[in-house]
């Protein structure tokens, strides 16, 4: 099956840029997607990108797909405390029903 | 707007105890899950089902099983509660995938934590 691969930790400085880094091993995923998990809560779809796509911007986030190297990354601009939370990557492979996660990223933001 | 909606946001049970976790959701999503969250290992797969009374097994289904009687309602149970069970349980649900949306993505619970005494 699909094995989607990222770092645990991430700690940046507030209003630096942040940058999460996912990999995934099924070249026939089509979406790709970043969901953030505030403390205590469930996980909350962020933005998704579809496979024929290279990059996709939304207000302060870009997600850039290298389908070559199967890599994603989430670009969170001038990074506010509020954006401190577990980042996780997930794909969907062609022909599956369920996403496969990767393990999360927890960001902290320093004042 | 998707909303899952989970029984409980707290539980305490004692080994060996039957705990039944609940999920609804009112999208007439066809597929629910469950997964359970834990530090450093990210959401695992434990059962999925894409109709109703169909189930299946995700990575980590013993110690679970499943029903699924209705559409909009997934539970999950524990037969005999084990003290490494003890975890953040989230419940999703998503559609088969419609063309120029969002393909299969989940919507998510609040989560259950779970504590196995």
């Amino acid at each position: 099956g699909e094995d989607v691969e990222q770092s645990l930790f991430l700690s940046v400085r507030e209003g630096d840029s942040s940058v999460i880094n996912c990999t995934y091993t099924d070249s026939s995923s089509t979406y790709l997607y970043w969901y953030k998990q505030e403390p205590g809560a469930g996980l909350q779809l962020l933005t998704y990108i579809f496979s024929n796509m290279d990059m996709k911007q939304d207000q302060r986030l870009t997600v850039l797909l290298n389908k070559k190297d199967k890599h994603l990354s989430l670009r969170i601009a001038d990074t506010q405390t509020g954006d401190s939370a577990i980042y996780f990557c997930a794909a969907s492979p062609t022909g599956a029903n369920n996403l496969f996660f990767g393990t999360g990223t927890r960001l902290t933001v320093i004042p | 707007d998707v909303k899952v909606t989970q029984s409980s946001r707290y539980l305490v049970k004692r080994t060996g105890e039957k705990v039944f976790l609940e999920c609804v959701q009112d999208m007439d999503h066809e597929n629910m899950f469950w997964y359970r969250q834990d530090p450093g290992l990210g959401l695992r797969l434990i059962y999925f089902s894409y109709d109703v009374k169909m189930k299946e097994k995700g990575d980590i289904p013993e110690g679970y099983s499943v029903s699924r009687e209705k559409k909009e309602r997934f539970s999950l149970i524990l037969e005999s509660a084990s003290t490494n069970q003890t975890s953040m349980y989230l419940c999703a649900s998503s559609s088969f995938g419609l063309a120029g949306g969002a393909g299969r993505e989940q919507f998510f619970g609040p989560g259950t934590r779970l504590t196995v005494l």
